[in-house]
């Protein structure tokens, strides 16, 4: 069956520290991958996408994610971290289907120190 | 830009009590969605929507829910008889097509209470 899992509920980062939210997916036929982020209050925002174009794949505010298929993960990274990257982040996975539904992780939580 | 918008954004009701959560997908899109988030847990999905049926559902989609577009804008989800396990965040979504990789669009969200 397919799945996606989020490594770590909660990271923590300094302010300026490198961003590395991990993800990994499980199927047998090729999959198509999301980040979204949910600050508080708020909804779910797509951040960026692979869709079997480019592996490395950039994203709003700063962020990309490479999908590496030898070892099923699709990690999110920042370069530097900023005070207004606080908030939760779930990695999700589509498959070729004729509705387009969604899979999320558990999600992780991004904790930005000063 | 467009937007998928939701009312309300928290309702508190009564076990037992039936709940009408409403949404408004982005006007030109086709694929309707609605997700559920149980504090402290994953979203799940609950219902995709396509030229007025279902097109898909998952298990937690039972006899206690239904969905309805019952004008060319609002898209809306019912639950009878709510119990204190329906406590969650609904979110309503909608796609321009239902093709594997179209991006999704999510509302803010309705924040149910079940007391």
């Amino acid at each position: 069956a397919q799945s996606v899992t989020q490594l770590g509920s909660h990271v923590s980062v300094s302010e300026g520290a490198l961003v590395l939210l991990r993800c990994n997916y499980s199927s047998s036929v090729p999959p198509y991958l999301f980040w979204y982020v949910q600050y508080p209050n708020q909804g779910l925002q797509l951040l960026l996408k692979y869709t079997s174009a480019a592996t490395l794949v950039k994203g709003i505010n700063g962020f990309e994610a490479e999908f590496k298929k030898s070892e099923t993960s699709f990690h999110l990274t920042k370069p530097s971290a900023h005070m207004s990257d606080a908030a939760e982040y779930f990695c999700a996975v589509t498959f070729s289907s004729n509705t387009g539904k969604l899979i999320f992780g558990q999600g992780t939580t991004l904790q930005v120190k000063p | 830009e467009p937007e998928v918008t939701q009312t309300p954004s928290h309702q508190v009701t009564q076990m037992g009590q039936e709940v009408i959560l409403r949404c408004v997908p982005i006007s030109n899109h086709l694929y309707f969605y609605w997700y559920r988030q149980i504090l402290g847990q994953k979203v799940e999905f609950l219902v995709s929507f396509y030229n007025n049926e279902i097109s898909e559902k998952s298990e937690i989609f039972d006899d206690q829910f239904s969905v309805e577009r019952p004008d060319g804008s609002n898209f809306t989800l019912k639950i009878r008889s709510t119990k204190l396990e329906d406590s969650a965040m609904y979110f309503c979504a909608s796609g321009s097509t239902g093709m594997a990789g179209n991006t999704i669009y999510f509302g803010e969200g309705s924040w149910l209470t079940v007391v």
